[in-house]
């Protein structure tokens, strides 16, 4: 079965500081994908990173970051220099080779940034 | 390019009454993928339809249907609604059954009675 935890269930930042999200999958599967969504109080998820299990590579896209780490099943998500906008709830999620039409979501980490 | 549509956005219900919510998929993917996420919670995963066939199916009751019609958008159907299916009902889209990269609508907000 798959499983994602995500521990912290709500950070609270100042302005400009830099904040680390994390992110424990559990999977039987050798081949499975790993994502990053973004809620804004509106609502709806928004897309910001996928990867999968064979590229462990750190991605930069801006002022986000990822570390993805197979020996201890973790993705965690940084934001540097945090800004109020970056306030969302933000999810990370999982999808297998054995079930890959499906997401299967962590609780969400509420994170606020205060100006 | 328009994006993932929902309709309604926000429904009240009594419980034991159905209810039908309305996914539009961006043009065109042919794969549609419906989640529950109800208030403090990550979504869960409900159905997934590809070529207007059920490829997947979450751990709901059958109380929950769903199909997909030949121009790809599809239906949730929710019978003898309970106050625990109060939640945001949100349908993603993408390109094919492979559901790589999914695209979220803006949600139902459903409330029970």
């Amino acid at each position: 079965a798959q499983k994602v935890t995500q521990a912290q269930t709500e950070i609270s930042v100042v302005e400009k500081e830099d904040v680390t999200l994390d992110c424990v999958y559990e999977t039987r599967d050798t081949t499975y994908y790993l994502f990053w969504y973004k809620q804004p109080p509106s609502g709806e998820l928004v897309f910001l990173i996928r990867r999968n299990s064979f590229d462990e590579q750190n991605e930069i896209s801006g002022r986000y970051s990822w570390n993805f780490q197979k020996s201890t099943s973790s993705f965690n998500f940084t934001i540097t220099a945090s800004q109020v906008v970056d306030s969302a709830v933000y999810f990370c999620a999982l999808s297998d080779g054995g079930s890959n039409y499906k997401l299967t979501f962590g609780k969400g980490t509420l994170l606020t940034v205060n100006p | 390019d328009a994006g993932v549509t929902q309709s309604p956005t926000h429904l009240i219900k009594t419980r034991g009454q159905h209810v039908t919510l309305r996914c539009s998929p961006i043009s065109g993917h042919k794969s549609v993928s419906w989640y529950q996420q109800v208030l403090g919670q990550g979504p869960q995963f409900i159905f997934q339809y590809y070529e207007k066939e059920e490829r997947g199916r979450g751990n709901f009751p059958d109380r929950f249907s769903a199909r997909q019609f030949p121009n790809y958008s599809s239906e949730l159907n929710v019978n003898a609604l309970l106050l625990g299916d109060s939640a945001l009902y949100l349908c993603a889209s993408s390109l094919d059954g492979a559901n790589l990269e999914q695209y979220f609508g803006p949600g139902t907000r459903l409330t029970v009675t």
